[in-house]
C-alpha cells in the first residue's frame, strides 16, 4: 500500500457524461496534487492544494474542476470531456515545510486510467 | 522557466552491469532535484533527493545520483543491475511550488 488511494482504478465514460475521481491519503501530509500522466509526454502537473493555498496550471481546461474539503481527501470532477483527455490520472501528498519551493517527496497513490469515449 | 531533459526514451543493461539513466536541468536559482520509478500499474515511487550539501546522494535500491551544478546533471547510477530494477524512471526537478518532470526513461535490464 502507498498511502495514497485512488478510486476508481479505471473509468470509462462517455464525452457527455460527469464522473469524480476520488484521491485519499493516510499520511497525515498537508499537500495534495494532481497530475496527468499521457503516453510519451512529461507528467503534467494539474493543480495543487498545499499550505492552505491553492495552485492551479493555467493550460488545464476548466472541464477540469478540484475540491479539496479537507487535508486528506481531494477530488477531480469531470464533465464534457474530449477523448485526448484519456490518461492516467495521478494523485499524490507531501508534507510541505514552507510556502517555498517543494522539497519533501511526493507519495503517489496507483492512478485513475481514464478512457474517454 | 525550469526544465528537465532526460535524453534516453529507453536504456538497456545486463543484468550485474552498471547502469547510468542520464538526467540535465534548466533553472535559475538552486534546484531540489528527484528521482523517481515507476513500475507498471502504478504510480511514481520516490528514489532520492538532492536539496543541498553532498553531490553524491544515495538513495533506495542501492541507486545513487551525483549532482554536478556545472554541467547541470543529474544522474541516476546504480552499480550492478537487477532484472527487478526494470521499469520507468522519472527525474523532476522543482524551484517553486511546480515539481517539473522529465519525459522518463524506460530502463530494461536483460538476464
Amino acid at each position: 500500500e502507498t498511502g495514497v488511494t485512488q478510486t476508481p482504478r479505471h473509468l470509462v465514460m462517455g464525452m457527455t457524461n460527469k464522473k469524480s475521481l476520488k484521491c485519499e491519503q493516510h499520511l497525515g501530509h498537508n499537500a495534495m496534487y494532481w497530475y496527468k500522466q499521457s503516453a510519451k509526454k512529461p507528467l503534467e502537473l494539474m493543480f495543487v492544494y498545499s499550505l492552505e493555498e491553492r495552485v492551479e496550471n493555467n493550460s488545464v481546461p476548466s472541464r477540469f474542476s478540484p475540491e479539496c474539503p479537507n487535508s486528506s481527501h481531494l477530488f477531480l470532477h469531470l464533465h464534457t470531456l474530449q477523448p485526448e483527455d484519456s490518461a492516467l490520472y495521478l494523485c499524490a501528498s507531501s508534507q510541505e515545510k514552507t510556502a517555498g519551493a517543494t522539497s519533501a517527496p511526493l507519495h503517489f497513490g496507483n492512478g485513475t486510467r481514464l478512457t474517454v469515449t | 522557466a525550469q526544465s528537465v531533459a532526460q535524453p534516453e526514451d529507453q536504456v538497456n543493461v545486463a543484468e550485474g552491469n552498471p547502469l547510468t539513466v542520464k538526467c540535465t536541468y534548466s533553472v535559475s536559482g538552486n534546484p531540489y532535484l528527484f528521482w523517481y520509478v515507476q513500475y507498471p500499474n502504478r504510480g511514481l515511487q520516490f528514489l532520492l533527493k538532492y536539496i543541498t550539501g553532498d553531490n553524491l546522494v544515495k538513495g533506495s535500491y542501492g541507486f545513487e545520483a551525483e549532482f554536478n551544478k556545472s554541467q547541470t546533471s543529474f544522474h541516476l547510477k546504480k552499480p550492478s543491475a537487477l532484472v527487478s530494477d526494470s521499469a520507468l524512471y522519472f527525474c523532476a526537478v522543482s524551484v517553486s511550488r511546480n515539481l517539473v518532470f522529465g519525459k522518463g526513461t524506460r530502463l530494461s535490464v536483460i538476464a
